[in-house]
């Protein structure tokens, strides 16, 4: 079972900034956070991730609380065709584990 | 560099048929993975590769599910006999070995389309 808990669905006016939320409250000391991103029926796409430092590359910036029970997504200026689901998925560091999609969030970007 | 390819993109069979789906993983990645999206449902686990050997086959529907990996290169996905059910996208996603504590993301294919009539 997913281990995250997100909104069902978000909307995003096109240009500004989208912040997608997750909550992880029993993630353990040795998993990362990652993101991942299904655009309409296209093979998912791996995002960005994290332990408990803030990342940031050319997609995405990934925001991980202190106590890491949460984080949140942010693509800085969104456009449409960052249209998709997004999935928060917590993972084992150090292992080749299968990972766990859960419902994720369906961000729509606005025009 | 080519990314994972699958084949056939789309398949239309009919119940009772059998179906022989194909993964060609990024060059030197030893993992392989298989998943599959029925409408209206979530992405759920199949099975995990590590080279020819499965490591994971957990998310296995039943029998009628067979994945091979000979030779640790190309995975197929042979479904047979082949049920109403089974229907959806089939996608194959393949990583690096993790190694020195670092995680590997994984790459997906576009995904094999399935139809039973």
């Amino acid at each position: 079972d997913a281990k995250t808990t997100q909104p069902t669905s978000m909307d995003c006016a096109e240009g500004r900034a989208a912040n997608l939320p997750c909550n992880h409250s029993t993630i353990s000391g040795n998993e990362y956070v990652y993101w991942y991103r299904q655009i309409h029926s296209q093979g998912p796409q791996y995002i960005i991730h994290g332990l408990k430092n803030n990342e940031t590359n050319e997609m995405a910036s990934l925001i991980i609380t202190e106590d890491r029970k949460s984080s949140t997504l942010i693509l800085p200026h969104a456009t449409l065709r960052d249209t998709a689901v997004y999935y928060c998925i917590v993972r084992v560091a150090g292992r080749d584990d299968k990972i766990i999609f859960g419902k994720g969030t369906r961000l729509h970007i606005l025009p | 560099e080519a990314g994972v390819t699958q084949f056939p993109s789309h398949s239309v069979i009919e119940k009772g048929q059998t179906v022989t789906l194909r993964c060609d993983p990024i060059s030197g990645h030893d993992n392989l993975y298989w998943y599959r999206r029925v409408m209206g449902k979530e992405i759920k686990f199949l099975l995990h590769f590590v080279k020819e050997s499965k490591q994971d086959e957990s998310g296995m529907p039943n029998n009628r599910f067979l994945a091979e990996r000979t030779g640790g290169t190309y995975s197929t996905l042979k479904v047979q006999p082949a049920e109403l059910e089974d229907s959806g996208v089939y996608f194959c996603a393949s990583s690096q070995v993790v190694n020195r504590g670092l995680t590997g993301e994984l790459f997906f294919g576009e995904g094999s389309r399935l139809t039973v009539l």
